[in-house]
């Protein structure tokens, strides 16, 4: 069975300042995919990144970043130079065969101005 | 946008009655899925379909039950709900590409069960 533990239940910091948002994974699957979204205070859920399991390539995109690592089992998650519109609930979460998606228990991040 | 709707946005019901919750797509994708949101388990599959008529059970499907009798339309059905049935509800559907497989999701639906 898969599962996805972010640890993290809250985090706070100040604008401008870089923060990464973990995430570890558990799966018997060799063929598995990683996924981030991203719930704004308006509600939705967002879908920020997939990663398939054999590409672990590090991603980025503008001031997001991720870092996929298969000998630790994470997909880590960094903001870098944070913004007010990055506050949010943040959820990783994997997927391996069936399209059934398992989901962390999310992060919410605050930043403050 | 993945052109999904959802309806009503917000519910609120009393014990016992039953509730209807509805997810509409406009694309014909196959995949569809409803999950509920609650605070400290992130989101968790209820129920989900890989056609019409064809539909599976999640890891929370107690006191739910799902039918799609149109690719288009993926209806979430509580019996008799519970106060354990407060939640969010999310539908979603899963968009291929060439390497896999990605779900996009609805607005949502806060659903309370006084």
């Amino acid at each position: 069975a898969q599962k996805v533990t972010q640890a993290q239940t809250e985090i706070s910091v100040v604008e401008k300042e870089d923060v990464t948002l973990d995430c570890v994974y558990e799966t018997r699957d060799t063929t598995y995919y990683l996924f981030w979204y991203k719930q704004p205070p308006s509600g939705e859920l967002v879908f920020l990144i997939r990663r398939n399991s054999f590409d672990e390539q590090n991603e980025i995109s503008g001031r997001y970043s991720w870092n996929f690592q298969k000998s630790t089992s994470s997909f880590n998650f960094t903001i870098t130079a944070s913004q007010v519109v990055d506050s949010a609930v943040y959820f990783c979460a994997s997927q391996a065969g069936a399209q059934k998606l398992v989901f962390g228990q999310g992060t919410r991040l605050t930043i403050n101005p | 946008d993945a052109g999904i709707t959802q309806s009503p946005r917000h519910k609120v019901t009393e014990t016992g009655t039953p509730v209807t919750l509805r997810c509409h797509q406009t694309e014909n994708h196959r995949y569809m899925y409803w999950y509920r949101q609650d605070p400290g388990h992130g989101l968790r599959l209820i129920h989900y379909s890989y056609g019409v008529k064809d539909t599976d059970k999640g890891e929370v499907s107690d006191g739910y039950s799902v039918s799609r009798s149109k690719t288009e339309d993926f209806l979430l059905t509580l019996e008799s709900a519970t106060s354990s049935q407060t939640s969010v509800y999310f539908c979603a559907i899963s968009v291929a590409d060439a390497r896999a497989d990605t779900q996009y999701f609805g607005p949502g639906t806060r659903l309370t069960v006084l």
